[in-house]
């Protein structure tokens, strides 16, 4: 089982629709858990964060996390075309100690067409 | 506001040859991380140093050495180049574990070695 799961899509929504990306995790006891996006050919970039049971919203992102599922989700209201990329599901687990090593998900490629 | 900055940003190697990737970040951030990503297979940790004077192997060390040369500067060495060293390397950084750190990446190197 790998540390951190995501189905790797790609997930296709029309414009103006809600996206749901799903995540799911090994390591129980994880602290933080983190979205990046990623562009065709660019470097990750951090959208999202949480660690506290429950949702957390920024503008159109919503991030949902359920430590006793072991399941962390992003949602992205009022879909763009501009929201089409790569999305990275980011876990610190308890084995990374002191450290701030995170396990990354595969990543799901969202589509966004208009 | 240069953050993560990682040199070069294209390379074409032959197999046996050497080479190192530079990455230096002006942040101040204490932990410093490398990281490969093939498609298919996210982002994966090769070596890390939680702060100066440490590093410590990730995921997929073999064929790579790390020299944490000062508190800016992280680099990832490839002895002899294989292959399956092809891939796209990105350097990050993150300031102390604790609630949403995150990461800082830098725009990374694409590395094809024939």
């Amino acid at each position: 089982q790998k540390e951190v799961e995501q189905n790797s899509g790609p997930l296709s929504v029309p414009e103006g629709a809600i996206a749901s990306l799903n995540c799911t995790y090994s390591d129980r006891g994880s602290q933080s858990f983190f979205w990046y996006r990623q562009y065709s050919g660019k470097s990750p970039e951090l959208i999202m964060f949480i660690y506290s049971n429950g949702d957390k919203e920024d503008g159109r992102f919503t991030a949902q996390l359920n430590k006793a599922s072991q399941y962390v989700s992003l949602l992205i209201r009022d879909s763009q075309p501009s929201d089409s990329a790569t999305y990275l599901c980011a876990v610190n687990p308890v084995s990374a100690g002191n450290t701030g090593k995170l396990i990354f998900g595969q990543g799901t490629t969202l589509q966004v067409k208009p | 506001n240069a953050g993560v900055t990682q040199t070069p940003k294209f390379q074409v190697l032959k197999t046996g040859q050497s080479m190192t990737l530079q990455c230096a970040q002006d942040m101040n951030h204490n932990s410093m991380y490398w990281y490969r990503q093939d498609p298919g297979m996210g982002l994966r940790l090769i070596y890390y140093s939680a702060s100066e004077g440490t590093t410590d192997k990730g995921e997929v060390p073999n064929g790579y050495n790390v020299s944490r040369l000062n508190k800016r500067e992280f680099s990832l060495r490839l002895e002899s180049a294989a292959p399956s060293q092809t891939s796209v390397y990105f350097c990050a950084s993150s300031g102390p574990p604790g609630v949403g750190y995150g990461y800082t990446f830098g725009s990374g190197t694409r590395l094809t070695v024939v």
